[in-house]
């Protein structure tokens, strides 16, 4: 089955700078690629998410990479604020024969945004 | 529009007992989603349904169980609960096969 790996698992930066979360995938018929924040308390947030006929795709200060050659899709947070640290995962899914529902996850990254 | 809706927010069972636990997916959602989520193991993908269907299923054991209504609300099941079983279980939702999912907050179990 498909199988995420997810780097760093804990990840410290200083309010303004960048983060960047890496993942590899297993599954190289996987072509849905998710990114959830979690926040303490809460169930997983959607932020950003890139379908495999897509290489980047941006929305405000977040954007997504994917690399479909070397199976590795990365989050890129810029301009860091105190609000976003929490734990952030990556996810993967093949879609075709199964759905979009059924996620496999890496293993999360804990964010700190120190001010 | 409301998010998904998990009751209870908390739970404490004992070992061999059995729970039940609910969910509402966004309105309009058909398809909905159960995870399990342990320090230990990460989040793990427990069943889907779809239209009262299950369309997909994890690696869990069969004591693990559940159904979907038709106005799309849906439960899951576990029974003959282990201290293992111990763990924050997330229902989410998605409009379609091929769609977005989002994610209710979770129902925290506690095994002891």
């Amino acid at each position: 089955g498909e199988n995420v790996e997810q780097h760093p698992s804990t990840l410290s930066v200083q309010e303004g700078d960048s983060a960047v979360i890496k993942c590899t995938y297993s599954d190289s018929a996987s072509n849905y690629f998710p990114w959830y924040k979690q926040e303490l308390g809460k169930g997983p947030q959607l932020i950003i998410d890139i379908r495999s006929n897509v290489g980047e795709k941006k929305d405000q200060r977040i954007a997504v990479t994917l690399n479909k050659t070397a199976k590795h899709f990365s989050l890129h947070i810029t301009e860091t604020q105190p609000e976003d640290s929490a734990v952030y995962f990556c996810a993967a899914t093949r879609g075709a024969g199964t759905s979009y529902g059924k996620l496999t996850f890496g293993q999360g990254t804990i964010l700190t945004v120190h001010p | 529009k409301a998010g998904v809706t998990q009751t209870p927010r908390y739970l404490i069972k004992t070992r061999g007992q059995q729970v039940t636990l609910s969910c509402s997916p966004i309105s309009g959602h058909r398809s909905v989603s159960w995870y399990q989520q342990t320090p230990g193991q990460g989040l793990q993908f427990l069943f889907e349904y779809f239209s009262e269907t299950q369309r997909n299923k994890g690696n869990f054991p069969g004591r693990f169980s559940g159904r979907q209504f038709s106005n799309s609300r849906s439960e899951m099941n576990v029974s003959t609960l282990e201290l293992g079983d111990s763990a924050l279980y997330l229902c989410a939702s998605s409009a379609g096969q091929f769609e977005k999912l989002f994610f209710g907050s979770g129902t925290q179990l506690s095994v002891l």
